[in-house]
């Protein structure tokens, strides 16, 4: 079975200053990992997602996020953030060959003027 | 906007009722998906649908039901509530219903139980 663990609830940062989400995961089979984010009172939206090939993946809104098979994580960052990221960050996983999405219990980033 | 849309937006009732949650997918994907969200338990997956056929099921208590219709809309059934039962419901649509998909999520019913 999969599992996803995101370490961090809450993430402060002050605007402009670079970020990172940790996310890290186990399962004994391929995986498959994405990064959602959920902005206050609204569903969630995918920012990016990793199947295979590049281990850096570029996503919406200037994320991106690196697979690290060894560590079995997957960090998502950012370089210089606005007050317009202030959201709830959630990484998710599925393994090959199944249908379930695993979600981890999401990140607070607040960022601050 | 997702695409996904659901209603009711908001929902209140009294424990011992019965609702029904409502989700019409994005045009074009065959796969709905439905997550409880609270804060004690967080996003928690309890079913899904593709293309009118139970697919997978996670952390779906019995007095719970869905099903996806002919026109892929799907509905959630919630039966003898319980206090605890209060959250926002996410429906969620996607085209394959595979591990790869990307997930399209709607705005969410709020219920609270009283």
């Amino acid at each position: 079975a999969q599992s996803v663990t995101q370490l961090d609830s809450q993430v402060p940062v002050f605007e402009e200053a670079p970020v990172e989400l940790r996310c890290n995961y186990s399962s004994s089979v391929s995986v498959y990992l994405f990064w959602y984010v959920q902005y206050p009172n609204q569903g969630l939206q995918l920012l990016l997602k990793y199947l295979s090939g590049s281990t850096l993946v570029k996503g919406i809104n200037g994320f991106e996020a690196e697979f690290n098979k060894s560590q079995t994580s997957f960090h998502l960052r950012k370089p210089s953030v606005h007050i317009s990221d202030t959201a709830e960050y959630f990484c998710a996983v599925s393994a090959s060959g199944t249908y379930k999405y695993i979600f981890g219990t999401g990140t607070r980033l607040k960022v601050l003027a | 906007d997702s695409g996904v849309t659901q209603t009711p937006k908001h929902l209140i009732t009294a424990t011992g009722q019965r609702v029904t949650l409502r989700c019409s997918p994005r045009s074009g994907d065959l796969s709905v998906y439905w997550y409880q969200q609270s804060l004690d338990q967080g996003l928690q997956f309890l079913i899904q649908y593709y293309n009118g056929e139970e697919r997978a099921k996670g952390n779906i208590l019995e007095r719970f039901s869905a099903q996806q219709f002919p026109d892929l809309h799907s509905e959630l059934n919630l039966s003898s509530l319980e206090l605890g039962d209060s959250a926002l419901y996410f429906c969620a649509s996607g085209k394959t219903g595979g591990g790869t998909d990307t997930q399209y999520f709607g705005p969410g019913t709020r219920l609270t139980v009283l």
